[in-house]
């Protein structure tokens, strides 16, 4: 089983449309990550979440923290073609960094 | 150099041979990952470096499997007698410490014939 299990797995919708995706567990974490992966690149850094309840905007994306610090969601208004990838979450878990098994994110004009 | 480097980026080999991929951290990060992703999906845990600490063997899938790094900077990760379900994307990733900014690789592409 997925310590962050994140839903839904494959996501295809028009551009301009609004999406959420989540990371979902039933432990608690310090903090949480959501990284951003395009083909034949490796994931890459969007935000970290501190604080539960916290949420963060990064223009058109904004992250939330759940209030227990067990989970996250990722909405993104008005989508485009370039929001298209994977979107990850990833925790700090004994010791060491975790990831959930991502959100396939496609994104037509 | 500016970010993780990984080498080779395509490695194509016959079923039972033995396979090395090499990772070039970020100068000055002590924690090193290496991570196995199968197309379209998740980053699987292999295996985890910090510091002089012994390293978190805990997701290495078989004995097949092992890793090295060499002064705290350059990894190695090493797949004897390879088998098609070797096939994936190794990624490498450093940071600063858990929970901090991971930067990743390009990744290598492992296909086993």
């Amino acid at each position: 089983t997925q310590l962050l299990e994140q839903s839904p797995q494959f996501l295809s919708i028009q551009e301009g449309e609004n999406l959420t995706v989540y990371c979902n567990s039933s432990s608690v974490f310090s903090s949480l990550q959501w990284y951003r992966q395009e083909p034949g690149e490796g994931p890459v850094l969007l935000v970290t979440v501190v604080t539960g309840g916290e949420v963060k905007k990064l223009k058109r994306l904004t992250f939330q923290f759940g209030d227990a610090r067990k989970d996250s969601s990722l909405h993104i208004t008005a989508a485009q073609t370039g929001d298209t990838g994977l979107y990850l979450c990833a925790a700090g878990w004994g010791g060491k960094l975790i990831f959930g098994q991502g959100t396939e994110l496609s994104v037509k004009p | 150099g500016a970010g993780v480097s990984q080498s080779p980026s395509n490695k194509v080999t016959e079923k039972g041979k033995d396979v090395e991929l090499r990772c070039d951290p970020i100068s000055g990060h002590t924690a090193l990952y290496w991570y196995r992703q199968s197309l379209g999906q998740g980053l699987e845990f292999l295996i985890y470096f910090q510091g002089n600490s012994a390293p978190d063997k805990s997701g290495l899938p078989s004995d097949r499997f092992s890793a090295e790094r060499t002064g705290g900077s350059v990894s190695t990760l090493t797949i004897q007698r390879t088998q098609q379900e070797d096939s994936a994307v190794y990624l490498c990733a450093s940071s600063l410490g858990v929970s901090t900014e991971a930067f990743f690789g390009q990744g290598t592409r492992l296909t086993v014939v």
